[in-house]
This record gives C-alpha cells, sequence and structure tokens, in this order.
C-alpha cells in the first residue's frame, strides 16, 4: 500500500513564528486531507487539497502531486495551534495516515 | 454541515464484556462510513470500511468476529466490541465519506474505551 510519511515529528515554536509541515507519499493519490487533532482527540479538516494551493486564514496548503508532496504552511502561530496535524492520502479504497507532527506552541 | 457524532465519548467496561460504540452522520447521508483505532501517540489505523446495506471490510489483522460492524442505515454504524479485554483499550474514531462521491472524510470525536 502507500506509504505516508511527515516531517518534522516534533516542532516547537514561539507564538507568532511560522512553520511549514511536510508530507511526502510514495504513489499518485485521488485526495490529500491535513488535519489538526486537539488534545480531545477530535479531528479538524483543514484542507481537502489533491493538487494546488488553498488558503484558510493564517493556514494555507500546497500539494505537488506530481512529486507527491504536499506541504502546510502556519503563519503567526498560536497557542491554540498546538496539538499533532496528520496528513493523510486516499489512494485505491482507503486513507492512509501519516504518524504525524507534534506541534507545540509556547507563549 | 458535514458533522459526524459518535457515542458514547468515553466507556469504562469489564474484561469479558461486549460494548457498542455508534457513530452517525448528522446533515448528510453517508453509504460509507469507516473505524480507524488510535493507541497513545500513534497515527490513526483503519480498522474497516463500512457500506451501508453490506457487511463490512476489515483490514487485515483486524478479528471481524470480534469487532462487528453494523451499517444499517444511511446515517449510522455501529462498532461492538465482543468479549472485551484490557489490549482493546484504545481510542476509536469513526469518519464518514462526504457528499456527492466526494472522497473527502468527515471524523467523529472519538470514543475512549478502558477495559479493566
Amino acid at each position: 500500500g502507500i506509504q505516508v510519511e511527515q516531517s518534522p515529528p516534533d516542532l516547537i515554536l514561539q507564538e507568532g513564528a511560522n512553520s511549514t509541515l511536510r508530507c511526502n507519499f510514495s504513489d499518485s493519490v485521488n485526495n490529500l486531507q491535513w488535519f489538526h487533532q486537539n488534545p480531545w482527540g477530535q479531528l479538524i479538516n483543514l484542507f481537502y487539497i489533491p493538487s494546488g494551493t488553498k488558503q484558510n486564514g493564517r493556514l494555507s496548503a500546497t500539494t505537488v502531486a506530481t512529486e507527491r508532496y504536499s506541504l502546510l504552511y502556519i503563519s503567526s502561530s498560536q497557542t491554540t495551534d498546538s496539538g499533532v496535524y496528520f496528513c493523510a492520502a486516499w489512494s485505491g479504497s482507503r486513507l492512509t495516515f501519516g504518524e504525524g507532527t507534534q506541534l507545540t506552541v509556547n507563549p | 454541515g458535514a458533522v459526524v457524532s459518535q457515542h458514547p465519548s468515553w466507556v469504562i467496561c469489564k474484561s469479558g464484556t461486549s460494548v457498542k460504540i455508534e457513530c452517525r452522520s448528522l446533515d448528510f447521508q453517508a453509504t460509507t462510513m469507516f473505524w480507524y483505532r488510535q493507541f497513545p501517540k500513534q497515527s490513526l489505523m483503519l480498522m474497516a470500511t463500512s457500506n451501508e446495506g453490506s457487511k463490512a471490510t476489515y483490514e487485515q489483522g483486524v478479528e471481524k468476529d470480534k469487532f462487528l460492524i453494523n451499517h444499517a442505515s444511511l446515517t449510522l454504524s455501529t462498532l461492538t466490541v465482543t468479549s472485551a479485554h484490557p489490549e482493546d483499550s484504545s481510542f476509536y474514531i469513526c469518519s464518514a465519506l462526504g457528499l456527492a462521491g466526494g472522497r473527502e472524510q468527515y471524523f467523529g470525536p472519538g470514543t475512549r474505551l478502558t477495559v479493566t
């Protein structure tokens, strides 16, 4: 099956800093999603982005399907951005998750 | 829109008993729902794919007699953990495919199961 790798595994930022999270996938995909898992475990849909670039407030994402990677940009980070960020790639009939990036934003 | 609920949000049960977890799509119909399991500090692992009106498709290594899945309507799928053991303690999350045949999945808030 498809392999999904995320980097970095852990990231610590000061409030106000910018960051880039990366997601590499081993094969062509029909869909790619980014999620934020909050401390209570709820997965929040951030982006549905099989290709191209999208922006939502301080967050934006870019997927380059031909090169098999996606990037999530977080600008002017806030303490409420802390949590685990997952990317997940849809291939065949299932969504495969990466291992996640644990983001900690300190005040 | 695209809200998925789960009930209960947490449950504690004794070893040997069975527990049922419900997953509902509140504002859309979902012909396909998915069940995931997540251990602490780990990623989500797909357990099974649930299609309305048909038998679930289980991932390799998942015991279908232990994790019974029923998808009897377009808005409800249930996961029953039978004869639970402490190693079944985990965070169980369901998701549903969105409308119009798209591939975007919407996730429930999860159910934390502790087996004593």
